[in-house]
C-alpha cells in the first residue's frame, strides 16, 4: 500500500525556519518525481516545489523561490522541505504528493502537516 | 503563466442529479496534463481523472472528464450522497514549468 507521511509542522515565529520531512512507503521511491502542495485555512490547493526522481530537477512557485528548498533522500525514502525566513502568508497545511508518470497528476499524497507562522 | 478559473464556484444539487463543472485556461493546456481533484473537509485531495480523461485507479465510472485546448469540464453523471465536496482542476506547466490549480468548485446539497 502506498503511504506518505509528512511530519515536522509546527507553529513558528516570522522569519524563522521549519524542516518537513515526508516518508514514502509501499512503492519504489527513487523511481517518482514528487512535489509539496499547500492549502492555506479555507483557500484553495497552491503548488509550492516539484523535484524529479533523482533531485536533479528542481522547480518553485515564485511565492517560495529563494526562501524554500525541496530536497530528497532516495537511500531513505524521503522527501524534504526546508523552510527559512516563514511568512505568515506561508501558513498552511503542507502535503507531500507522488507524480502520475508522464502526466503532471499527484496520485497519492500524504495526509498534510500544519505549519503556523504567527507570533 | 497559466490562470484556471473554474466555474461556478458552487453549485447546489440533489442526490442523483448530473453535475457539470467547469475548468477554463487562461492558454492552451496540453490534454496529456490536465487533471481533476476531489477534495472533502479535513481530507486530502482525490485524484480523480488525469490527462483530461482518465479516470484514476477506482475511481467510479459516473466521474467523466472532457475537453481540449482551454476548455475542460468534469461531469459526474448521478450525484451519490458521498459527491458533495469541492472539485479542484490542474494543469502542469513547462513554461514556466511547474503546476497550477484552479480555485475549486463547492458541490454542495440542494
Amino acid at each position: 500500500e502506498v503511504q506518505l507521511v509528512e511530519s515536522g509542522g509546527g507553529l513558528v515565529q516570522p522569519g524563522g525556519s521549519l524542516r518537513l520531512s515526508c516518508a514514502a512507503s509501499g512503492f519504489t521511491f527513487s523511481s517518482y518525481e514528487m512535489n509539496w502542495v499547500r492549502q492555506a485555512p479555507g483557500k484553495g490547493l497552491e503548488w509550492v516545489s516539484y523535484i524529479s526522481s533523482s533531485g536533479s530537477t528542481i522547480y518553485y512557485a515564485d511565492s517560495v523561490k529563494g526562501r524554500f528548498t525541496i530536497s530528497r533522500d532516495n537511500a531513505k525514502n524521503s522527501l524534504y522541505l526546508q523552510m527559512n525566513s516563514l511568512r505568515a502568508e506561508d501558513t498552511a497545511v503542507y502535503y507531500c504528493a507522488r507524480v502520475v508518470a508522464a502526466a503532471g497528476a499527484l496520485d497519492y499524497w500524504g495526509q498534510g502537516t500544519l505549519v503556523t507562522v504567527s507570533s | 503563466e497559466i490562470v484556471l478559473t473554474q466555474s461556478p464556484g458552487t453549485l447546489s444539487l440533489s442526490p442523483g442529479e448530473r453535475a457539470t463543472l467547469s475548468c477554463r485556461a487562461s492558454q492552451s493546456v496540453s490534454s496529456s496534463y490536465l487533471a481533476w481533484y476531489q477534495q472533502k473537509p479535513g481530507q486530502a485531495p482525490r485524484l480523480l481523472i488525469y490527462g483530461a480523461s482518465s479516470r484514476a485507479t477506482g475511481i467510479p465510472d459516473r466521474f467523466s472528464g472532457s475537453g481540449s485546448g482551454t476548455d475542460f469540464t468534469l461531469t459526474i453523471s448521478r450525484l451519490e450522497p458521498e459527491d458533495f465536496a469541492v472539485y479542484y482542476c490542474q494543469q502542469y506547466g513547462s513554461s514556466p514549468p511547474g503546476l497550477t490549480f484552479g480555485g475549486g468548485t463547492k458541490v454542495e446539497i440542494k
